[in-house]
Formats: structure tokens, C-alpha cells, sequence
């Protein structure tokens, strides 16, 4: 089935340092998504983004982050800076929009701010 | 606010016995939520094993059922007779079905089978 590709699967990362992750969604989609989950707990919505801009966030969704899908090719989260708290799994999304459509999950990338 | 509950975090079941995975939810602010549940095969990313949208209906994958019930707010998860190669993670999520990219999941059961 269509595949939602995340570089690296891990990545360390010190503190107060610029992060960057890389998702490589399913060409044609149009909604893209990300979703962070901490050791432990739920996996949670951080926001949604179409047509070059963020559509809706999350309260997790901090100042320190950014997204952005520059001509269409990665769509990338960016933490700057990170803080000990951003260590989590980081999972992208896409989707192609409308009602009922599926969404496809990446297999995540396993971030540890040090 | 809105929320899914699964109350195990982990099950382990005989192969070839019954299993029932539970999932409530809590739909305050969504009126009328789409119910999921997803699977995360060990290696693999998280996939839609299957989904609902009409309360009373049930949804069937890959052995699978689920029935949306509306009074009980509960989306079980149950199958027959496992398998060795249904040990997974299973998530239960909904979401408002103007906005179905954005899903809150439960905690997730982990499922393990015992030869």
C-alpha cells in the first residue's frame, strides 16, 4: 500500500539545538500531519497543514515548532530550540482529503534531546 | 473534552481462542465521531485495520469486527479465533468526520499470542 517514509528513525539530539525531521508523504496526498507520542502515553495530534499553511494545532504544538513543505517536497517538523521535554516519537501523516479518506501513518522518528 | 479509553495495556490470548480488545470513548465536543481502530505490526508504521461512521453499523477487517455503540459509547475490538501473526499494538481513535486527520487514540493494547 502507499507508504509515508520518516528520516532518520532516530535521531539524538543536544539541548537547546535546531532539529529537523523529515517525512516523505504519498504523492498526490494533500493533508499532511504530525503526532508526537512520549514513552508511555497516547500518541497526540500536533497539527495539520494543506496547501502551504497550518490549518490547526495542538496546545503541544509549541512556538519552538515549525512545519513547512517547501515545493512540495519533504514535509518537515523543526524544533528550535529543543528542549528535554521533545523526546518522543514523532510520527507524520498524510492524507488525500475529503470525507472518508484514509490516513497514512510514517513509522516514526524516535527523537532523544540530551 | 474528548478522549478514548482502553483499559488494557496488555493481552495475551491462546492462538485460536476469542479475543475482545476494549475501547469507550468520551465525545463531548464531536457530536458524532468516525471510530477507528488502528494496528502497528512489530517493524511496521501504524495502519488503519478498519472504521465506522454510523453508529449502530459494524466494520470487519482481516477477521476483525467492531460495532459503533452510540448508548454505550464503546467501539470493542474482537476476533474469533487468533492468529500467531496477529500480535500487534491495537489503537482505538475517533475523530469529528469533518476533520478525519485529526484522531485522538487511546493508550493502545499490546496483543500477544500464545502457541
Amino acid at each position: 500500500g502507499p507508504k509515508v517514509l520518516q528520516i532518520p528513525s532516530h535521531q539524538i539530539i543536544d539541548m537547546g539545538q535546531m532539529v529537523t525531521l523529515n517525512c516523505d508523504p504519498v504523492s498526490n496526498h494533500l493533508y499532511f500531519y504530525w503526532y508526537k507520542q512520549i514513552l508511555g502515553q497516547q500518541m497526540e495530534f500536533l497539527v495539520n497543514f494543506y496547501n502551504g499553511k497550518v490549518m490547526e494545532k495542538s496546545k503541544l504544538f509549541k512556538d519552538q515548532f515549525s512545519v513547512e513543505r517547501p515545493d512540495g517536497s519533504y514535509f518537515t517538523l523543526k524544533i528550535q530550540p529543543t528542549a528535554l521535554e521533545d523526546s518522543a516519537v514523532y510520527f507524520c501523516a498524510s492524507s488525500p482529503g475529503g470525507l472518508n479518506t484514509e490516513v497514512f501513518f510514517g513509522k516514526g522518528t524516535r527523537l532523544t534531546v540530551v | 473534552g474528548d478522549s478514548v479509553t482502553q483499559t488494557e495495556g496488555q493481552v495475551t490470548v491462546s492462538e485460536s481462542k476469542s479475543l475482545i480488545i476494549n475501547c469507550t470513548y468520551s465525545a463531548t465536543s464531536i457530536g458524532y465521531p468516525n471510530l477507528f481502530w488502528y494496528v502497528r505490526y512489530p517493524g511496521e508504521g501504524l495502519q488503519l485495520l478498519l472504521k465506522v461512521i454510523t453508529a449502530g453499523q459494524k466494520g470487519s477487517s482481516r477477521g476483525f469486527e467492531a460495532t459503533y455503540n452510540k448508548e454505550a459509547t464503546s467501539f470493542h475490538l474482537q476476533k474469533a479465533s487468533v492468529q500467531e501473526s496477529d500480535s500487534a499494538v491495537y489503537y482505538c481513535a475517533l475523530s469529528d468526520r469533518w476533520n478525519q486527520g485529526k484522531l485522538i487514540f487511546g493508550q493502545g493494547t499490546k496483543l500477544s499470542i500464545k502457541p
